[in-house]
């Protein structure tokens, strides 16, 4: 069964800073990886999305790698700014029980202090 | 509204009571998911439904009966729920349940039952 795992659960950084969200999966099997941001009570809103074929994708001040083959993918956030603050998800589609399922992780909580 | 949305955005029931949750997707999408997000839990598949028949019922007690009345619109009937069903509620939509689409989610329906 897929499991996906967030360090740290919560990361405190001052504006400007550049960061690494880590996420590791149980199985590589995967078709793809989705990082997603979350605000309190909100819905999530993808970030980026990288295909098994995949090694990184970047958008802006973002980028993704994944390494499959360890189970690894990590988000980069450069020049980190207060807006950026909220959890971020990373989740893994891949087949688990004749289906087709996408896997979450618990997040990491992230703020960028002023 | 684009996108995904739901209503309503915030709910409070009793466990008698009779409720019903509604998701709309303005993107052409097939296919629909119920997720269920619980305090310092990660977000757990409900169900799936693709071209509107339902193709993935994870587990969930039958206090839950979902509905896709067609492509665009999906629905989450409440019955007898229990104190531990409170939570967010998340609608999400892709193009296809296959692995190489991204999943769009909506803003969440937080359910407080009391």
């Amino acid at each position: 069964k897929q499991e996906v795992t967030q360090i740290p659960a919560a990361l405190s950084v001052p504006e400007g800073e550049n960061l690494v969200l880590n996420c590791s999966f149980t199985d590589s099997a995967i078709y793809n990886l989705q990082w997603f941001r979350q605000d309190p009570g909100k819905g999530l809103t993808s970030l980026l999305l990288i295909q098994s074929s995949q090694r990184e994708q970047t958008s802006g001040r973002l980028n993704a790698s994944l390494d499959k083959s360890s189970g690894r993918s990590t988000l980069y956030i450069a020049a980190s700014q207060p807006g950026d603050s909220a959890t971020y998800l990373c989740a893994v589609r891949g087949r688990e029980g004749g289906s087709e399922k996408l896997v979450f992780g618990k997040g990491t909580k992230l703020t960028v202090n002023p | 509204e684009t996108g995904v949305t739901q209503t309503p955005r915030h709910l409070v029931m009793g466990m008698t009571n009779k409720k019903s949750l509604k998701c709309e997707q303005h993107l052409g999408h097939n296919a629909m998911y119920w997720y269920k997000q619980s305090a310092k839990k990660p977000l757990e598949l409900m169900f799936v439904y693709n071209f509107k028949e339902q193709t993935e019922n994870n587990s969930v007690p039958s206090r839950f009966s979902p509905e896709c009345p067609n492509s665009s619109h999906l629905f989450l009937h409440l019955h007898t729920l229990q104190p531990e069903d409170s939570a967010l509620y998340l609608c999400a939509s892709s193009r296809a349940n296959t692995g190489t689409y991204e999943q769009y989610f909506g803003p969440g329906t937080r359910l407080t039952v009391t």
